[in-house]
């Protein structure tokens, strides 16, 4: 069965503590990972796709990173405004299903 | 440019009662899809569509229905509504396999 395990669940970092966030996963033939972001009340925003291992990409403070069991979102200096919740999801196998992780919320005090 | 619209954004239902909920997109998105969001278990994928009149089940799709005439609405229909459809509901949609998903801001439904 795909599953995806994220960690920690809860983190808190100070302004431009860098730190990163896990993504595990277990699935038969992984064809995408994908990584979003969400803020209280909304819906998740798509911020990276990730198609094979050793793949990296960058956004802004945010780079993300796979292997071929997990996937890390690198925060560099983050802001308060970085403060949401991290979602990572899987695709795989013959299907055209998106496995999400309960993601990790991230809390970046001034 | 919308993106994708979800309606209502909050709902109260009682047990047994049926309702839609609304989703519709207007960036001409092949691929669609019904998330819920519980507390502690992330989205769980409803129900999901390829394309116009193809759709397949996803994860927790007993209870739900739905149905893709158009390429741009995706309603889901609660048939008899219990108190474990209570969560956030939230309709997403993409241009084509392995890209990144446009979710809608989602519909908080409660069931008395």
């Amino acid at each position: 069965e795909d599953q995806v395990t994220q960690s920690p669940e809860a983190l808190r970092l100070q302004e431009g503590e860098s730190s990163s966030l896990n993504c595990s996963y277990t699935v038969s033939g992984l064809r995408g990972l994908f990584w979003y972001r969400q803020d209280p009340g909304k819906g998740p925003e798509f911020l990276f796709t990730l198609y094979s291992a050793g793949e990296e990409k960058e956004k802004e403070r945010l780079k993300a990173t796979l292997t071929k069991k997990e996937s890390f979102l690198h925060i560099t200096a983050p802001k308060p405004e970085d403060s949401a919740t991290y979602l990572c999801a899987v695709e795989g196998g013959a299907t055209n299903k998106l496995i999400f992780g309960t993601g990790t919320l991230l809390a970046v005090q001034p | 440019n919308a993106g994708v619209t979800q309606t209502p954004k909050f709902q109260v239902l009682k047990t047994g009662q049926s309702m839609t909920l609304q989703c519709a997109q207007d960036m001409n998105h092949e691929y669609m899809s019904w998330y819920r969001q519980d507390p502690g278990m992330g989205l769980r994928l409803i129900h999901y569509s390829v394309g116009a009149g193809i759709t397949d089940q996803g994860e927790v799709p007993n209870g739900y229905n739905v149905s893709r005439s158009t390429t741009e609405d995706f309603p889901l229909r609660l048939l008899s509504a219990a108190p474990s459809q209570t969560s956030v509901y939230f309709c997403a949609s993409s241009p084509s396999d392995l890209r990144g998903y446009t979710f809608g801001s989602g519909t908080r439904l409660t069931v008395v």
